[in-house]
């Protein structure tokens, strides 16, 4: 069954570092999303990418964030400079949508537990 | 306001009972899902509804779009359905509620 990958499972970071989150979404998908959840707190949008382009970002999602598919198959979420509350679980979730449907269903990927030290 | 409120927050249950998690939502949508959360994080799908009812085994999903809410249904519940239930409604992103945290007890 596809699935979509998130790599790595946890990583621990120095504030100030940048990191990068990677995600494999689900070959055929073509709308890919990244989520938050804060330790105790709901998951909450950051943004939302397609046709290489960002189509949507919440407030959390600030100039130190960014998104890139770089080769057509990873879909990455870059930090520049890590804060204390950064740390989250980072999801990554895709769709296939297309024009004729109304809307897909979204696959997540495992996660990426971030800890910022 | 929430735009996505879920009832009951905690809910602890005897195996075999039948369970009722409900969602209520303010905004308009073109779907709902049903998302379940282990321990470890993990977020799987369980349904996405747009009308109607869905079944998958022992879980049922409904959905009322005129009164904007929906219910996700265990029967013969199991320890192994013990996780965080949760409903995100979807626009062009989805918006999560605070999730159900469903334990059944053997």
């Amino acid at each position: 069954e596809p699935e979509v990958t998130q790599t790595p499972s946890h990583q621990v970071t120095q504030m100030g570092q940048e990191v990068i989150l990677r995600c494999v979404p689900i070959s055929n998908h073509l709308y890919f999303y990244w989520y938050r959840q804060i330790l105790g707190q709901k998951v909450e949008f950051l943004v939302s990418f397609y046709n290489n382009e960002i189509s949507e970002k919440s407030e959390i999602f600030d100039d130190q964030f960014s998104v890139e598919r770089p080769d057509g198959s990873n879909f990455t979420l870059k930090i520049r400079s890590t804060k204390l509350e950064d740390s989250a679980m980072y999801f990554c979730a895709s769709k296939r949508f297309l024009i004729r449907e109304s809307n897909t269903e979204a696959f997540f990927g495992q996660g990426t537990r971030l800890t910022v030290v | 306001k929430n735009e996505v409120e879920q009832s009951p927050q905690n809910l602890t249950a005897q195996e075999g009972e039948f369970i009722t998690i409900n969602c209520s939502y303010s905004v308009g949508i073109s779907a709902l899902h049903w998302l379940q959360q282990h321990p470890g994080g993990g977020i799987v799908s369980l349904f996405m509804l747009s009308s109607g009812k869905k079944k998958h085994g022992r879980l049922i999903a409904t959905i009322n779009i005129q009164e904007k809410h929906s219910s996700l249904h265990i029967t013969a519940s199991h320890p192994r359905d013990s996780a965080v239930y949760i409903c995100a409604v979807d626009g062009n992103k989805l918006v999560f509620g605070a999730g159900t945290i469903l334990r059944v007890k053997s």
